[in-house]
């Protein structure tokens, strides 16, 4: 089973500012990646695939990159509504596995 | 509108059977070469993929919960269930129903680009 690291746990951020998430795999995933996001009480979002595909409708302040073991997440500048939890999962092996995620917080 | 809701108890006795049913409207459970998917998050913690069910009644599970679980489609009633047996406490989770992607050619595609709201379960006597 791939194991996925997620990095920070949490991560503390000002409005308007950028924020990185890591998400490490335990063995090459190629660019078979996905990003989600959790805001409280609702179910996730996707929001990237393929590493930095970014879905239907999510905006363009959100990029992915990376493939391999290594991918990051980044928001260019904060909105409110995107203090919440980010999910990666890997869809290059099964079982398919995700992160334990990172709460990006207001600081 | 393609929408999931997931419905089934709320609470469930230790070493019963869980059963969820996933509603599927705005989209046939048959069409294109969609997956669907349950997947649960224990409470304050992480996502964990549980399985899917393919229209043509094919599955695949995680090798953690195989041994327990039974999923199926049912085309006509545009839905897909879930069933885990000899549950414990460590079941207690939010159950999510999900549409995958599969494959596009030859390009894995198995992640979820549309979820339900989710059903708690609670394992409690």
């Amino acid at each position: 089973e791939i194991v996925m690291t997620q990095s920070p746990a949490t991560l503390s951020v000002s409005p308007g500012e950028r924020a990185t998430l890591s998400c490490r795999a335990s063995q090459s995933v190629g660019s078979n990646l996905a990003w989600y996001q959790q805001r409280p009480g609702q179910a996730p979002r996707l929001l990237i695939s393929d590493a930095s595909t970014r879905a239907t409708g999510i905006p363009a302040r959100f990029s992915g990159s990376g493939s391999g073991t290594e991918f990051t997440l980044t928001i260019s500048s904060l909105q409110s509504e995107d203090f919440a939890v980010y999910y990666c999962q890997q869809y290059d092996n099964w079982p398919l596995t995700f992160g334990g995620g990172t709460k990006v917080e207001i600081k | 509108q393609v929408q999931l809701q997931e419905s089934g108890p709320g609470r469930v006795k230790p070493s019963e059977t869980l059963s969820l049913t996933c509603i599927v409207s705005g989209v046939s459970v048959s069409s294109g070469n969609y997956y669907w998917s349950w997947i649960r998050q224990p409470p304050g913690k992480g996502l964990e993929w549980i399985g899917y069910v393919s229209y043509s009644g094919s599955t695949n599970y995680s090798p953690s919960l195989k041994s327990r679980l039974t999923m199926s489609v049912d085309v006509p009633r545009n839905e897909f269930s879930l069933k885990l047996s000899s549950v414990t406490a460590a079941d207690t989770a939010i159950y999510y129903c999900a549409r995958d992607l599969g494959y596009s050619g030859f390009d894995p595609k198995w992640y979820f680009d549309l979820w339900g709201r989710g059903t708690v379960v609670t394992v409690s006597s």
